[in-house]
């Protein structure tokens, strides 16, 4: 079975910095794209970041383009988000989500990220 | 960017209905279109990728279909347990993009 466990959210100040882990397991995570995905409090769905399988291939939603930093660690089968120079606007609900096709077909619990001072 | 946009924000419905959700796309994206069921303070669930294609697991009564700008996700006989928002997301192109849903209530 498909699992993916997020930690790593709280409360941050505006300006500050938080990192979120993914673990994985249940699948052959070196050979999966991964994504983060959030969801501000009462709202919609907005992507973040991808990383492909290999590292390689990296995008990022303007949104966090140079503020937030996506990585992967295969020998720990684990995803991770390197968010800094938070925003209140950031706050949200952090999913990641394995990548199928482009689609994102099996996503965590997520994790929430509150930036308040 | 592409912008998704799914109208209506929400919708009434009575179990045993048929329900079509609508979503279109600012440009024409083939058939890279996925739906997303999600019910309330859940992760998403995927359904439906690449427009037509049921993802493993999910009830037959799930059907999408279209291409270029204009897609439709059909439930055929709406269930208790299908009350919940839908969104649809191109993977035509990054950034990726999602509509802003529509939810699904109780008639």
């Amino acid at each position: 079975e498909v699992q993916l466990v997020e930690s790593g959210g709280g409360l941050a100040q505006p300006g500050g910095s938080l990192r979120l882990s993914c673990a994985a397991s249940g699948f052959t995570f070196s050979t999966y794209s991964m994504n983060w995905v959030r969801q501000a409090p009462g709202k919609g769905l907005e992507w973040v970041s991808y990383i492909s399988s290999s590292s390689s291939t990296i995008h990022y939603a303007d949104s966090v383009k140079g503020r937030f930093a996506i990585s992967r660690d295969i020998a720990k089968n684990s995803l991770y988000l390197l968010m800094d120079s938070l925003r209140d606007e950031d706050t949200a609900v952090y999913y990641c989500a394995r990548g199928f096709r482009g689609a994102f077909d099996s996503w965590g619990q997520g994790t929430l990220v509150t930036v308040s001072s | 960017d592409i912008q998704m946009t799914q109208s209506p924000s929400s919708l009434s419905a009575s179990v045993g209905d048929r329900v079509t959700i609508p979503c279109r796309a600012s440009q024409n994206i083939s058939s890279y279109l996925n739906w997303y069921q999600q019910k309330s303070g859940k992760a998403p669930k995927a359904l439906i990728h690449a427009a037509s294609n049921l993802q493993s697991g999910v009830p037959s009564r799930f059907s999408g279909s279209g291409s270029g700008t204009d897609f439709t996700l059909t439930i055929s006989s709406l269930r208790p347990e299908d009350f919940a928002t839908y969104y649809c997301q191109q993977s035509y192109s990054y950034p990726r993009t999602f509509g802003q849903g529509t939810k699904v209530e109780i008639k």
